[in-house]
């Protein structure tokens, strides 16, 4: 079974410019969640998406979003991008039922400058 | 909400030997889960080991062993027989139980193996 998959995998952004980012589930995965991992401020939840919607959201200012669609795929939208969103942006899968074990992905590499 | 605090930045060990990683976590919550993760320099994220916290017995995989001290709110990770391909960055992650999905991590901890 494939895992999860990210795309891209690195990024360029300009400062001001919007990004989106994919993140496809394993098959049969209908939750998906997505973290930020800096040096300095480490693994952080930024939302998790189920059945196109979002269950649970971290502390992150309005220029995150993100949506789900009906295969589970999942977007995340960061817009008016800053320095500090330079990141490791993390996608997660899971099933609904015990354990609810979360795998992750790869990651998006994304460097704003 | 909940923390996870893992005091040791770095570590080493020596090929064949056991290290042990500390992590200690602190929530309000009485059904939780907690894991271990590992992120080699490929970045990939894997998912080492999971405890329940109403299981009292200690989780193991393979070479990788916890001790959970419910009370003292301590999840450590054993790995035995360490590996080179163990090196790594290894996290603590603590879960509230139930369908909710957002992990809270530790700051983790860099394990180096010497041949």
């Amino acid at each position: 079974k494939a895992g999860v998959t990210q795309t891209p995998r690195y990024l360029i952004k300009t400062r001001g410019q919007q990004v989106t980012l994919s993140c496809s589930p394993i098959s049969g995965h209908r939750s998906v969640s997505w973290y930020q991992q800096t040096p300095g401020q480490g693994l952080q939840f930024l939302f998790e998406y189920f059945s196109e919607t979002q269950r649970n959201k971290g502390n992150f200012p309005g220029r995150f979003s993100g949506r789900q669609f009906s295969n589970s795929r999942s977007e995340m939208n960061v817009s008016t991008l800053e320095l500090g969103d330079s990141a490791l942006y993390l996608c997660a899968s899971s099933l609904i039922v015990f354990p609810y074990e979360q795998y992750f992905g790869p990651g998006t590499r994304l460097t704003v400058t | 909400a909940q923390t996870v605090t893992q005091s040791q930045p770095e570590m080493s060990v020596q090929e064949a030997e056991t290290v042990t990683l500390s992590c200690t976590y602190d929530t309000s919550e009485s059904d939780y889960y907690l894991f271990w993760y590992k992120q080699p320099p490929s970045r990939q994220m894997i998912l080492v080991i999971r405890q329940e916290a109403y299981k009292q017995q200690n989780a193991t995989e393979n070479r990788f062993s916890v001790n959970f001290q419910k009370a003292a709110k301590s999840f450590s990770l054993k790995i035995s027989d360490s590996q080179l391909g163990d090196a790594a960055m290894y996290f603590c992650a603590c879960r509230r139980g139930g369908s909710n999905y957002k992990l809270t991590f530790g700051k983790g901890t860099l394990l180096t193996v010497n041949p």
